[in-house]
């Protein structure tokens, strides 16, 4: 079945520095992709998403492309600050042969801290 | 525009009890799924709801039962609780066209003692 791989966190990072989770996938067909952010205490923010191979998603500074030659989706930011401590979470939703669908496959989810 | 209500916030029953928790949509969406988020082993799908139906279902125990009423708040119910059901529960609703995003709740916390 479908799945999404995250690399292992926690990450910790000085304010400023470069950002990159690495995210790749297993989906036959042609699914959807997308980064979740989670603060603490609060449920999941939709940070950014692309639906078709080549597109680029971004958000606040975020980017990730969909790469379907790698099945991968990783997520960057140039320069990260305090505020994007946080867990992020790369999800697929695979309409290809359901249709609209509520129900997406995540990742494990990667720790994010970053120390002014 | 008010975004995904779930309640309660935080919950405590006993083994064996059974738990009803409640989500309200964003205006105008129509479809809603209930995920289950835990420490061991993430976030897990629960179903998906569209026009009172059950339209997916992921692989939990028949214990885990859900519905969807004509003005798409949703509800779910976990019946005969066990430790393990311990988790966030955290609702999702969409407006169920082409790619359209899932916009979640800030989630139930229940604890099963």
């Amino acid at each position: 079945g479908d799945s999404v791989t995250q690399m292992e966190g926690p990450v910790t990072l000085s304010e400023e520095a470069f950002l990159t989770i690495n995210c790749t996938y297993t989906a036959t067909g042609y699914p959807s992709l997308f980064w979740y952010v989670q603060y603490p205490g609060e449920g999941l923010q939709l940070l950014l998403k692309a639906t078709k191979a080549d597109d680029k998603g971004s958000n606040k500074g975020f980017e990730a492309t969909y790469r379907k030659e790698t099945t991968s989706f990783h997520l960057e930011k140039g320069s990260v600050q305090v505020s994007d401590s946080a867990v992020y979470f790369c999800a697929l939703t695979n309409p290809t042969y359901s249709g609209n669908t509520g129900k997406l496959i995540f990742g494990q989810g990667t720790t994010l801290q970053v120390k002014p | 525009k008010a975004g995904v209500t779930q309640t309660p916030r935080y919950l405590i029953k006993t083994r064996g009890q059974q738990v009803t928790l409640s989500c309200s949509p964003i205006s105008g969406h129509r479809s809603v799924s209930w995920y289950q988020q835990t420490p061991g082993q993430g976030l897990q799908f629960l179903f998906e709801y569209f026009s009172e139906t059950q339209r997916n279902k992921g692989n939990f125990p028949g214990r885990f039962s859900g519905r969807q009423f004509s003005n798409s708040r949703s509800e779910m119910n976990v019946s005969t609780l066990e430790l393990g059901d311990s988790a966030l529960y955290l609702c999702a609703s969409s407006l169920d066209t082409n790619n359209s995003p899932l916009h979640f709740g800030n989630g139930t916390r229940l604890t099963v003692t």
